[in-house]
């Protein structure tokens, strides 16, 4: 029943690595998000996809990239890691529908815990 | 600012003692209020979303409900399994997707 897979659950990187985050949602949505998750902090919008190929910043771009070459999968990519990317990295999707009762709900993964030492 | 905050930041419960999660927020404009509950270890789960001011939405020993400044989530007589950490978000008028998430309320329900 598993809905949002990211790929690696606990990573361990050094500075200046470069780190590849994946997520592959099966529920054919259109949209998909990263986000950041600290401790006393609400969770933080790193990109957006609304579609293949397309992406949108969101509030903390900086450091980051991403790719979404097929519908199902969204990839945040970290050119070079830094100690200040070390959290928790959650990806979601959600439907395009804006209408309806399931509207902006987003399905989340089980995170993936990055430490950069 | 738009901004979403929620209280308290923990909250230890014996089990059967009912009582409230507080989200307040300011926003220019409210298109829906969400709940999550997020258990160790994993992703935020999608409890409820609110629309309007004075609706009210349950599900097993959860309510939450809402006004023009704040949400409140209400737990009536919970078990140790309710223990989680409850998120707050709301979406603007003007965003087709961005939300503004509280920091959460950990719920711990002793047995």
């Amino acid at each position: 029943d598993v809905k949002v897979t990211q790929s690696s659950r606990y990573l361990v990187k050094r500075t200046g690595e470069k780190v590849f985050l994946e997520c592959v949602q099966d529920m054919d949505h259109e949209n998909m998000f990263w986000y950041r998750q600290d401790p006393g902090l609400g969770l933080r919008l790193i990109y957006f996809s609304y579609d293949v190929k397309m992406k949108e910043k969101g509030d903390i771009p900086e450091g980051y990239s991403v790719s979404r070459e097929k519908k199902e999968r969204f990839s945040l990519i970290l050119e070079s890691a830094s100690t200040n990317q070390t959290s928790m990295y959650l990806c979601a999707s959600s439907p395009k529908d804006q209408s309806g009762p399931g509207a902006n709900v987003l399905t989340f993964g089980a995170g993936s815990r990055l430490t950069v030492l | 600012e738009d901004q979403v905050t929620q209280s308290p930041e923990a909250l230890r419960l014996q089990e059967g003692e009912s009582s409230s999660l507080n989200c307040s927020y300011t926003v220019s404009g409210l298109r829906g209020l969400f709940w999550y509950r997020q258990d160790p270890g994993k992703g935020p789960e999608f409890l409820f979303t609110l629309y309007s001011a004075g609706e009210e939405k349950e599900k097993e020993r959860l309510k939450a409900t809402l006004t023009k400044k704040e949400s409140f989530l209400h737990i009536t007589a919970p078990k140790p399994e309710d223990s989680a950490t409850y998120l707050c978000a709301v979406q603007m008028v003007y965003s087709n997707y961005q939300l503004i998430w509280g920091a959460g309320t950990k719920l711990i329900i002793k047995p």
